[in-house]
């Protein structure tokens, strides 16, 4: 079974810093990953993904995510947030091979001091 | 396209008493999955359903729960003789009947109080 561990509980930064959200997960074969992000007062919704390629993707708002498999690493990093990324982040993980479950994280709530 | 549709958004229970969620999935979608997220915790894997088929319920707990998604209607997840243990918010989310790499689309949660 997979697993999915989010170094952080909870960020907080001042507008204009640069984010990185740590993401390692567990599971022997080939995977999907994703990361999702969950606004106040709004919907879960994906932020980025990765299936196979390129490494390294780009998601919405200027996020971006890096896979490194020897690693096991999915991270989340942003050069310069911004106040409107205030929100909870949730790292997820899918065996690539079917259509099973996704597994979550605990998630990381990001503050950004405006 | 109305998205993942789940009500009620909020249900206000007593201990004993059953709680009925419901999820009609996005237009399209016929694979549906139940996650639960406790306060103060991430969103734990409950069960994943296709049209009359229960295909992973590992994540369900073995007593009082249960899960359908019926040919016709939403999918129901049903909790009986609720306990404050079970005050929760519920998501329920959706996929397109294809394997591999599904991104799921996700409602806006049903949030149980037990009193």
């Amino acid at each position: 079974a997979q697993s999915v561990s989010q170094h952080n509980h909870h960020v907080i930064l001042s507008e204009a810093a640069s984010l990185e959200l740590g993401c390692n997960y567990s599971y022997g074969g080939t995977v999907n990953l994703f990361w999702y992000v969950q606004y106040p007062g709004q919907h879960l919704q994906l932020l980025l993904k990765y299936f196979s390629g390129d490494p390294l993707v780009k998601g919405i708002k200027g996020f971006e995510a890096e896979f490194i498999k020897s690693k096991f690493s999915f991270n989340l990093r942003k050069p310069s947030v911004q106040w409107s990324d205030t929100a909870e982040y949730f790292c997820a993980v899918k065996p690539s091979t079917n259509a099973g479950k996704s597994t979550f994280g605990d998630g990381t709530t990001l503050t950004v001091k405006p | 396209n109305a998205g993942v549709m789940q009500n009620p958004r909020h249900l206000v229970r007593r201990r004993g008493q059953e709680a009925r969620l419901r999820c009609s999935p996005m237009k399209g979608h016929s694979h549906v999955y139940w996650y639960r997220q406790l306060p103060e915790e991430g969103l734990k894997f409950m069960v994943y359903l296709q049209k009359e088929n229960i295909i992973d319920e590992s994540g369900m707990p073995k007593e009082r729960f249960s899960a359908e998604f019926p040919k016709e209607g939403p999918s129901i997840l049903r909790i009986q003789q609720v306990v404050r243990g079970d005050s929760a918010a519920y998501f329920c989310a959706s996929s397109p009947a294809s394997s591999g790499a599904n991104v799921l689309t996700f409602g806006a949660g049903s949030r149980l109080t037990v009193l």
